[in-house]
């Protein structure tokens, strides 16, 4: 059972347009969230996070919503640019005894046409 | 530079045998992870360590097996009990207790 889900598999904008990125939580314990950023062939590299006692947190391009009631996190980018064309993982992490540990989505390819 | 080093990029295995994929960090971190990708699904944890000479099993360690002998170094194996090993395999790690993962480059491992 999925704990972590982003049901878009792929997602195409506009240059300059608003990229919406959306993730799905099931686990009420998560306590913080993170999003990555994977090109083919290469590892992910940590783009934002947010605490769950935060609804937002925002860097630069890149901005973090967080709904707790609803379960549901979202990447907001703007403006698009054709070098944010890549995968974007939501990941969530649990704290227990035997550490942190992340969950991750299946993932949404972003495509930025020019 | 500070970072996660894994090789090979691109690793072939035949029926039958086991290999083991390297991953080496420089960053004085404790924890370590490895992780699977198949193609268009997520990451999935397979082994994690979080100080030396200690690990443990995560989601799908079935037919895989690690050690953790140094800090630096958390080998990964897999073993000829894991009859889909095609994916692309990531090495990660953190500060104990870290919430952040910091990822290697990744291997390929496909099977002859």
């Amino acid at each position: 059972d999925q704990q972590v889900k982003q049901n878009s598999p792929s997602l195409s904008v506009q240059e300059g347009r608003i990229s919406i990125l959306n993730c799905d939580y099931t686990n009420s314990m998560f306590d913080y969230f993170l999003w990555y950023k994977k090109y083919p062939a290469e590892g992910p590299t940590f783009l934002i996070s947010i605490s769950s006692i935060k609804d937002k947190n925002e860097d630069g391009r890149f901005t973090v919503f967080l709904n707790k009631s609803a379960k549901h996190l979202s990447l907001h980018i703007v403006p698009s640019q054709p070098g944010d064309s890549a995968v974007y993982f939501c990941a969530a992490l649990l704290s227990n005894n035997a550490g942190n540990m992340l969950t991750f989505g299946g993932g949404t390819r972003l495509m930025v046409k020019p | 530079d500070g970072g996660i080093t894994q090789s090979p990029k691109y690793l072939f295995r035949k029926e039958g045998q086991n290999v083991t994929l390297s991953c080496e960090q420089n960053l004085n971190h404790d924890a370590m992870y490895w992780y699977r990708q198949d193609p268009g699904q997520g990451l999935r944890l397979i082994y994690y360590s979080q100080i030396v000479n200690d690990f443990q099993k995560g989601d799908i360690a079935e037919g895989y097996s690690v050690s953790r002998e140094k800090k630096e170094s958390f080998p990964l194996t897999v073993t000829s009990a894991q009859k889909n090993p095609t994916a692309f395999y990531l090495c990660a790690s953190s500060i104990y207790r870290g919430r952040r993962l910091f990822f290697g480059s990744g291997t390929q491992l496909s099977v002859l």
